[in-house]
């Protein structure tokens, strides 16, 4: 499969733990992004690399939040100090410019629940 | 602001009925205007897009229009079948490409 992929497609934590998500995107694909989703509701971006870079960041995303893309290919997002309002769907994305910079793929999702 | 509205939250049509769904957005910088459409448990899919050069883009059974003017846009589903059924999502970039997502629409493709 050589599309968007994330680990794990499902956490279940307890309040107060500290999760982490990976996304792979797509081979080559320049940009990288996060987005929450929950039930009912569109994806609400959260931040997005280019490359390595972090180059902006929701005002979601709180300070127990944080995301990183270090070899500017797989990224990692963590969050520390969960709470229940952390129980979402995180999203991943990518996309290329060599195809159109602005369609996005999107991967699975992980699925979070915060007891 | 960053404003993306989209209507109607559900709709139920009738099997190869068409269903319109319309979005408007804030941004008048936007330029480029995806269509996702997301089954229960799996991810957004793009299933259209169309740019502010264009107003209305055809694939098979669907289309969309653009309106830069009034800022809206719509998708278009004719002779809709079972496997329309899902949520769709409609977006529209910042100019910094963060995209700025519909709250979505509930298909229902009735029998």
């Amino acid at each position: 499969d050589t599309g968007v992929s994330q680990d794990p497609r499902h956490k279940i934590t307890k309040r107060g733990q500290n999760v982490t998500f990976r996304c792979d995107p797509i081979s080559e694909h320049n940009r990288l992004y996060w987005y929450r989703q929950t039930l009912g509701q569109g994806p609400e971006f959260l931040t997005y690399f280019q490359n390595e870079a972090q180059l902006e960041k929701s005002r979601l995303l709180s300070d127990r939040f944080s995301a990183e893309r270090p070899k500017g290919s797989f990224s990692t997002l963590e969050i520390q100090r969960t709470e229940q309002g952390d129980s979402a769907m995180y999203l991943c994305a990518s996309s290329s410019p060599h195809l159109n910079q602005e369609t996005q793929y999107f991967g699975p999702g992980t699925r979070l629940l915060v007891l | 602001g960053e404003n993306v509205e989209q209507h109607p939250s559900t709709l139920s049509v009738q099997e190869g009925d068409s269903a319109v769904i319309k979005c408007t957005y804030s941004d008048s910088a936007s330029n480029y205007f995806p269509w996702y459409k997301q089954e229960l448990g799996k991810r957004p899919q793009l299933i259209i897009d169309i740019r502010s050069n264009v107003g209305e883009k055809k694939d098979q059974r669907i289309a969309v229009t653009l309106n830069k003017t009034a800022k809206h846009f719509s998708l278009h589903i004719t002779e809709t079948q079972p496997e329309d059924s899902a949520v769709y999502f409609c977006a529209a970039p910042k100019k910094d490409d963060k995209i700025i997502f519909g709250k979505g629409t509930r298909l229902h493709i009735l029998p």
